[in-house]
């Protein structure tokens, strides 16, 4: 079965400085990941995702991610970060048996101070 | 259009009501989900449909009830539900093949007195 870590629960970065969120998977074969952003009392948004190809990952808002199968890791990164972009991010795998059972991680929550 | 629509926004109930969620979507998808989020937590399945049928049931209490009446429509009947159950419950749908993309709707905030 899958896995998913995520090692920080909370990050707290300055606007305009860089972010890295980092994600671990556990999987045997070549994983379907996700990254997914929640803002209070909302559902999760699509931020990028990755199945196979071009391992660094373009999405939404002027987030990027790579895939390193190496490293069994698929870290979201953003050069500037945002006020907005204060919430809950949560990765996921999706195994290519049963994709649709994604496995998410415990989620890392970004303050961003001004 | 990626839309996800889930209504009401958020519910109370007493633990002798009976009440429904309900979940829809327009985008042709086959693939419909229902999951649980407590506070602090990521998202927990419950339910997967795929081409209307039930696929997936993760244990859940049969105090739940999951109906997907057509392809655009989900919901989720609720019944003698304990205050535990109190939590955001998220919807989501996707194409029914590997690998494809859930898009979730808002979610309902459910309180369980």
């Amino acid at each position: 079965a899958q896995s998913v870590t995520q090692p920080d629960i909370h990050i707290t970065v300055s606007e305009g400085a860089s972010l890295e969120l980092r994600c671990n998977y556990s999987y045997g074969a070549t994983p379907y990941l996700f990254w997914y952003v929640q803002s209070p009392g909302q559902g999760l948004q699509l931020l990028l995702k990755y199945f196979s190809g071009d391992t660094l990952v373009q999405g939404i808002k002027g987030f990027e991610a790579e895939f390193k199968r190496s490293q069994s890791s698929f870290n979201l990164r953003k050069p500037s970060v945002h006020w907005s972009d204060a919430a809950e991010y949560f990765c996921a795998v999706g195994a290519a048996g049963s994709a649709r059972q994604l496995t998410f991680g415990s989620g890392t929550q970004l303050t961003v101070l001004p | 259009d990626t839309e996800v629509t889930q209504t009401p926004k958020h519910l109370v109930m007493g633990m002798t009501n009976k009440k429904s969620l309900k979940c829809e979507q327009h985008m042709g998808h086959r693939a419909m989900y229902w999951y649980k989020q407590k506070a602090k937590k990521p998202p927990e399945l419950m339910f997967v449909y795929s081409y209307e049928k039930l696929s997936i049931n993760e244990s859940v209490p049969s105090r739940f009830s999951p109906e997907c009446p057509n392809s655009s429509l989900l919901n989720l009947h609720l019944h003698a539900l304990q205050p535990e159950d109190s939590a955001l419950y998220l919807c989501a749908s996707s194409q029914a093949a590997v690998g494809e993309t859930q898009y979730f709707g808002p979610g309902t905030r459910l309180l369980v007195l």
